[in-house]
């Protein structure tokens, strides 16, 4: 049983709109969260965590927004750009529980169109 | 750059063969992480060190054979594979284990 999922497998949109890439998660011990980008054939690379104490967090172009309640996150990129065009994994994982590792979703791949 | 790195970045090895992956990082961090990236599934963890010392082994074939000599160096020692263990093989590394965690940019392995 997938605990994070990502259940959007692909995702287009055309340069300067928004990119909005979801992911949903089970276990409520959860407390901290991770989006990490990844092109083909490299290591995923960090973007943006959020702490469960926070509802927003804000770099730059990227905004991540966690809804407790929901056990949902979200990822918002605005202006997408082509660069922009990777696979987005979000992760999770129990920081308080000292020991808990990560758990990452599917992966959603971002298709930025010109 | 992310101060993980991988080497060799390729590596195509027959089933009979006995072949090691590398994974160095200079963060100074304390936990290391291989994991397993086949294609069209999510990212696989399969072993976590703390302080040298192996913590978790989720379920993997003991055909894959880690090693920490220390907190800046670990290794994935293979033998024998199947031609289905062909993946990109991840390290990262965290200051503490489930913290954020930096990757190197893989060995791509091809099992024949």
């Amino acid at each position: 049983d997938q605990q994070v999922k990502q259940n959007s497998p692909s995702l287009s949109v055309q340069e300067g709109r928004i990119s909005i890439l979801n992911c949903d998660y089970t276990n409520s011990m959860f407390d901290y969260f991770l989006w990490y980008k990844k092109y083909p054939a490299e290591g995923p690379t960090f973007l943006i965590s959020i702490s469960s104490i926070k509802d927003k967090n804000e770099d730059g172009r990227f905004t991540v927004f966690l809804n407790k309640s929901a056990k949902h996150l979200s990822l918002h990129i605005v202006p997408s750009q082509p660069g922009d065009s990777a696979v987005y994994f979000c992760a999770a994982s129990a920081r308080d529980n000292y020991g808990q590792n990560f758990v990452f979703g599917p992966g959603t791949r971002l298709s930025v169109l010109p | 750059e992310t101060g993980v790195t991988q080497t060799p970045r390729h590596l195509v090895m027959g089933m009979t063969n006995k072949k090691s992956l590398k994974c160095e990082q200079h963060l100074g961090h304390n936990a290391m992480y291989w994991y397993k990236q086949s294609a069209k599934k999510p990212l696989e963890l399969m072993f976590v060190y703390n302080f040298k010392e192996q913590t978790e082994n989720n379920s993997v074939p003991s055909r894959f054979s880690p090693e920490c000599p220390n907190s800046s160096h670990l290794f994935l020692h293979l033998h024998t594979l199947q031609p289905e263990d062909s993946a990109l093989y991840l390290c990262a590394s965290s200051q503490v284990v489930g913290g954020r965690a930096f990757f190197g940019q893989g060995t791509r392995l091809t099992v024949v």
